[in-house]
């Protein structure tokens, strides 16, 4: 079975750091686009960034300079550290896969939660 | 960067069918792939590929997309169907390739 599980989340102090984990079964990560979406409470869906299985990474606006998209072939893990956190970084994260050619989420894991709150 | 707007909101009795729109420049030559989200959860596929359903989704949801919008139609409408529902396009030549709509609401009267 195809599953994504996501880890790592928590409350953080505005400027802090954090580093979230998203542990795939049933394929291989480095062979799969693979992306980090967030959803701030109450609010919609954003794309916040993607790493490529060549290797290319790209984010968003929102978040660049600031988080770090990798991977980890042997852990077949996606990573998504996460610097000088502010206030409207809290949200559930979300890892997912990208289906090829034309790029859909699926599968996503379960969310984990970032609070950024003094 | 692409932008994608959606309705707010769409209301929608039991038995009749709600239509919810994806408006983005020229997403007729895009792809347009559909998620539901229920609270709580993560999204799920409705639809990928501007049509088409991935297994385990029923055929009252279906999809199309010409011009400057995408449409997500629901068909026969359940309680069940009740969430928010989002658009998404990868725009691959762009350095901020994933794109979401701004989410509609079906509330099922």
């Amino acid at each position: 079975e195809v599953q994504l599980v996501e880890s790592g989340g928590g409350l953080v102090q505005p400027g802090g750091s954090l580093r979230l984990s998203c542990a795939a079964s049933g394929f291989t990560v480095s062979s799969n686009y693979m992306s980090w979406v967030r959803q701030a409470p109450g609010k919609g869906l954003e794309w916040v960034s993607v790493i490529y299985s060549g290797g290319s990474t790209y984010y968003a606006d929102s978040v660049k300079g600031r988080f770090t998209i990798s991977r980890d072939n042997s852990k077949n893990t996606l990573y998504l550290q996460m610097n000088s956190l502010r206030a409207e970084d809290t949200a559930v994260y979300y890892c997912a896969s990208l289906a090829a050619p034309s790029n859909w989420f699926d599968p996503w894991g379960q969310g984990t939660l970032v609070t950024v709150s003094s | 960067s692409y932008v994608l707007t959606q309705p707010p909101s769409v209301s929608v009795a039991p038995g009749k069918t709600a239509r919810i729109t994806c408006g983005g420049n020229n997403i007729g030559s895009k792809s347009v792939h559909w998620y539901q989200q229920k609270p709580g959860q993560a999204p799920v596929l409705v639809i990928y590929d501007d049509s088409d359903r991935p297994s385990g989704i029923p055929e009252r949801f279906s999809g199309s997309n010409s011009g400057n919008t995408a449409t997500l139609t629901i068909s026969r409408v359940e309680a069940g169907d009740e969430a928010d529902y989002y658009c998404q396009v990868w725009d691959s030549s762009s350095d901020h390739p994933g794109v979401f709509g701004t989410g509609t609401k079906v509330t099922v009267l």
